[in-house]
């Protein structure tokens, strides 16, 4: 079946190393999407790409980067200039005309934390 | 004040009642979409609707643009439907990014 796998499912870091999470998605999705999640907030958005070899910033892009060298791979790293990286992170996708025309996919997440 | 607000944030119910989850936004929209996700983490899209009311099995959608609300519907509640549920709105100022609400806790007992 199609759809998104994000690995690990848990991570432990400690402070001071970078650590890349991966999203990868057999669903055909131009559009590609990491999303950050805290306590009693919505999803913030970090970095979000339309085509391969192009990602734009979002919301809360510092202390984070990411790559699309292929349409079904999006991996984030999280460097250690993110000063709180403790959270939940959800990859999701979306068909041709995005988020205006289609429902997003989301992967199952993963939880970081930092020791 | 955040551009999306949903009400209530926790909700109780016991099985087989009727349950109303409200999303309230402040800016134009070109969509809106409602998610579910479950306590392991996992996020599932429901609907996404830009006018007028979507059913999905015991799921109903409705939005009124004009007055900047849609509401999410469950019949006949069941204690699988526990979740939290995720309002979202693409602003038209920037259809690229989602804005999200901070969710309705929803708990149905059997």
């Amino acid at each position: 079946d199609g759809g998104i796998t994000q690995s690990p499912k848990y991570l432990f870091r400690k402070e001071g190393q970078n650590v890349t999470l991966s999203c990868e998605q057999n669903l055909n999705h131009d559009a590609m999407y990491w999303y950050r999640q805290d306590p009693g907030q919505g999803l913030r958005l970090i970095y979000y790409s339309q085509i391969v070899n192009d990602f734009q910033k979002g919301d809360i892009a510092e202390g984070y980067s990411v790559s699309r060298e292929k349409k079904e791979s999006f991996p984030l790293t999280v460097t250690s200039a993110q000063k709180n990286p403790t959270a939940f992170y959800l990859c999701a996708s979306s068909g041709v005309g995005g988020p205006g025309a289609n429902v997003l996919t989301f992967g199952a997440g993963s939880r970081l934390t930092v020791l | 004040k955040n551009e999306v607000e949903q009400s209530p944030q926790n909700l109780t119910a016991q099985e087989g009642e009727f349950i109303t989850i409200n999303c309230s936004y402040s800016v134009g929209i070109s969509a809106l979409h409602w998610l579910q996700q479950h306590p392991g983490g996992g996020i599932v899209s429901l609907f996404m609707l830009s006018s007028g009311k979507k059913k999905h099995g015991r799921l109903i959608a409705t939005i009124n643009i004009q007055e900047k609300h849609s509401s999410l519907h469950i019949t006949a509640s069941h204690p699988r439907d526990s979740a939290v549920y995720i309002c979202a709105v693409l602003p038209s100022y920037n259809t690229d990014k989602l804005i999200f609400g901070t969710g309705t806790r929803l708990q149905v007992f059997p």
